[in-house]
């Protein structure tokens, strides 16, 4: 019982380098999102996919790209990575909104 | 004026104490309450859903009070496992699935 997951799990960039965060969940849910999470600031909604073939910016998208690939999988792209884009980042999937269920989170650094 | 606030403590109590935490939220739409449990360098959990009439688990209750628009955590008889940050949750209005998170209220419970 996989859940969510999410590769890979640390990654050090270059600012202007471009990086692809993969998620993928074996649950069947409709709904996937990207969180970033920083101190202070909680979790911040970057995008969502309520289905598959839709994708919607959330709170905070800018510098962000996603890809909602087929119903498991929902993947996020830096094109050209900024160091305030240095952060620990969760891909969710859920049902509607009850039983959000989280990937382990990637630890990015942007140097 | 964030839409989810609470005291980020950290509020450090000895193990056996009663603890609560309280959360405030600024959409009076706001649909559905949660309360997440967050690990050290983990992801986020739901802990347990949050009822207009108020909810138990165990040694965990939780409390609504929309007039106010607050929610409440109260923690009994806490143990050394509950050390963790608790994350108040709401959704917005509208069926979209997305929540909104709290930055977190830190526990640390001591022996």
């Amino acid at each position: 019982n996989a859940g969510v997951t999410q590769t890979p799990k640390f990654q050090v960039l270059k600012t202007g380098q471009s990086m692809t965060l993969q998620c993928a969940q074996d649950m069947n849910h409709n709904s996937m999102y990207w969180y970033r999470q920083d101190p202070g600031m909680g979790l911040r909604l970057i995008y969502y996919s309520a289905s598959e073939g839709t994708t919607d910016k959330g709170e905070v998208p800018n510098g962000y790209n996603v890809s909602r690939l087929n119903k498991r999988e929902f993947s996020l792209r830096l094109e050209s990575a900024a160091p305030s884009q240095t952060s620990v980042y969760f891909c969710a999937s859920s049902e509607r909104f009850y039983g959000y269920t989280f990937g382990s989170g990637t630890r990015l650094t942007v140097v | 004026r964030k839409e989810v606030e609470q005291d980020p403590g950290p509020f450090n109590v000895p193990e056996g104490a009663t603890v609560a935490f309280n959360c405030t939220y600024s959409n009076s739409a706001s649909q559905s309450f949660f309360w997440y449990r967050q690990d050290c360098r983990k992801e986020p959990k739901l802990l347990m859903s949050v009822y207009s009439s108020g909810n138990e688990d165990g040694r965990f209750t939780a409390q609504l009070n929309r007039a106010s628009q607050y929610i409440s955590l109260l923690i009994r008889d806490s143990k050394l496992s509950d050390s963790a940050t608790y994350l108040c949750v709401v959704t917005p209005s509208g069926n979209t699935g997305k929540l909104i998170f709290g930055q977190g209220t830190t526990l640390q419970v001591k022996p």
